[in-house]
């Protein structure tokens, strides 16, 4: 079956634009997990969703960040007003619930989205 | 939070069985340990999570003590394509998951 698929896969931009970065989930799960990767670097996680809610947004780096999901299905990562440091691989990850009776439940991450500012 | 502590490297020769050890004094409860493998340019991919005792599956096996403070994957034969970045990641904390900075396998000829 198909996986978690990121798009675009590459982007690159100039300094102060907005992008968009697109997550398709893989069908029937319900979470999904957005994190950011700098070159060479561990994941940091920025937020997730348990249908189209997301807890707590306070992992997303700044105001310019945000985060949708509608649907319980794709999710939309937006960045505004993009700075340097914004430059990096964005990952999406969906399972099928946050947490089940096995605890924590396995994520399937999609390949990223690499983020380049000019 | 849950934080883990795993070693930044390791190295090894092909043929050989590479164990990696993760670290989580807090664990909770209900925590599951979970360890992902990544590839360059490649999102992390699943490969083995437990409770207690042990784990085995078709890649990898599961070590973990009854105090449940540490656990052990343990990969049998590695080969030139084992290398990659081995992160184990425990529970969620305050709505948030940490992954530590993972374990950067090099495995030799």
């Amino acid at each position: 079956g198909a996986g978690v698929s990121q798009s675009p896969s590459n982007k690159v931009t100039e300094k102060g634009k907005d992008v968009e970065l697109r997550c398709d989930p893989i069908s029937g799960h319900t979470a999904l997990y957005w994190y950011r990767q700098s070159l060479g670097q561990g994941l940091e996680f920025l937020i997730y969703f348990q249908g189209n809610s997301a807890p707590d947004k306070s992992g997303l780096p700044s105001d310019r960040f945000s985060a949708e999901r509608t649907g319980g299905s794709v999710s939309t990562l937006t960045i505004q007003r993009t700075q340097q440091e914004d430059s990096a691989v964005y990952l999406c990850a969906s399972s099928l619930v946050v947490w089940g009776k096995e605890g924590n439940q396995p994520q399937h991450f999609g390949d990223g989205t690499r983020l380049s500012i000019l | 939070l849950a934080k883990t502590t795993q070693p930044i490297s390791m190295d090894s020769y092909e043929g050989q069985e590479v164990n990696i050890t993760c670290s989580h004094n807090n664990i909770a409860t209900n925590d599951y340990i979970t360890w992902y493998q990544q590839f360059p340019s490649q999102g992390p991919r699943f490969i083995i999570q437990g409770y207690k005792t042990k784990v085995t599956n078709e890649v990898a096996s599961l070590f973990i003590p009854a105090d449940r403070k540490s656990s052990t994957l343990s990969l049998p034969r590695v080969s030139l394509s084992d290398t990659a970045v081995y992160y184990c990641l425990v529970g969620i904390r305050d709505d948030k998951i940490i992954f530590g900075k993972g374990t950067r396998l090099h495995i030799l000829p």
